[in-house]
């Protein structure tokens, strides 16, 4: 049971570079979120989804699509990737109470 | 709108004396706490929540925390800290939607340093 997994773990963009991070969570959860962790913010969250089809916009979604087109993964893109998006991104899946994390995604943007 | 508020940016604690580290919270409505901790470049790992019932929860690794409604706290303790629990600490709070959880709002961490 490997819970939620993220891919890739590591990433150095060139700004104007698109990419896509994968989130895949075998917990057969309803709910997949995606964050962003950067110094003295905490986690902000970037878009979330409550089911298999839908997504919804949170705290900072500017420069982020996302997609939930199978229950188990949540994918989140970045078309053209700026220095600001320079940060750990963190994917977490939910059923009731409290989330699973994964153990993500370091990426910068130079 | 749901806020998490941690005072302490960092907190510094001798080994074997107990630690508590602080957290307040906003939501309208009865609120679900969550505790959680991250250690350096990993994951957000899981150490307790108050959904309903005892004010007063026991998590992972000796770590409890108190729910005082009146306060609207919701401060972690353990009653004699290791070094082992130097680590990143988040408080984080969700809003009951008739029974359903929204979304968790994390407050910005508490580092806490425990030195031998």
């Amino acid at each position: 049971n490997a819970g939620v997994t993220q891919t890739p773990k590591f990433r150095v963009l060139k700004t104007g570079q698109s990419m896509t991070l994968l989130c895949a969570q075998d917990m057969n959860h309803e709910y997949m979120y995606w964050y962003r962790q950067d110094p003295g913010m905490g986690l902000r969250l970037i878009h979330y989804s409550v089911g298999e089809g839908t997504t919804a916009k949170g705290e900072v979604p500017d420069g982020y699509n996302v997609s939930r087109l199978k229950k188990q993964n949540f994918l989140l893109g970045l078309e053209s990737a700026a220095p600001s998006q320079t940060s750990v991104y963190f994917c977490a899946s939910s059923y009731t109470y409290g989330y699973t994390f994964g153990s993500g995604t370091r990426l910068t943007v130079v | 709108a749901q806020s998490v508020a941690q005072p302490e940016d960092q907190v510094n604690v001798a080994e074997g004396n107990p630690l508590t580290v602080k957290c307040t919270y906003s939501v309208s409505g009865n609120p679900y706490l969550f505790w959680y901790v991250q250690y350096p470049n990993r994951g957000l790992q899981f150490l307790l929540k108050y959904i309903t019932g005892d004010n007063l929860v026991k998590g992972s690794y000796g770590f409890e925390a108190e729910f005082n409604k009146s306060q609207t706290s919701f401060h972690l303790k353990k009653p004699s800290a290791l070094v082992s629990d130097s680590a990143l600490y988040f408080c984080a709070v969700s809003a009951d939607y008739g029974g359903s959880q929204g979304n968790l709002i994390f407050g910005k961490g508490t580092k806490l340093s425990v030195k031998p």
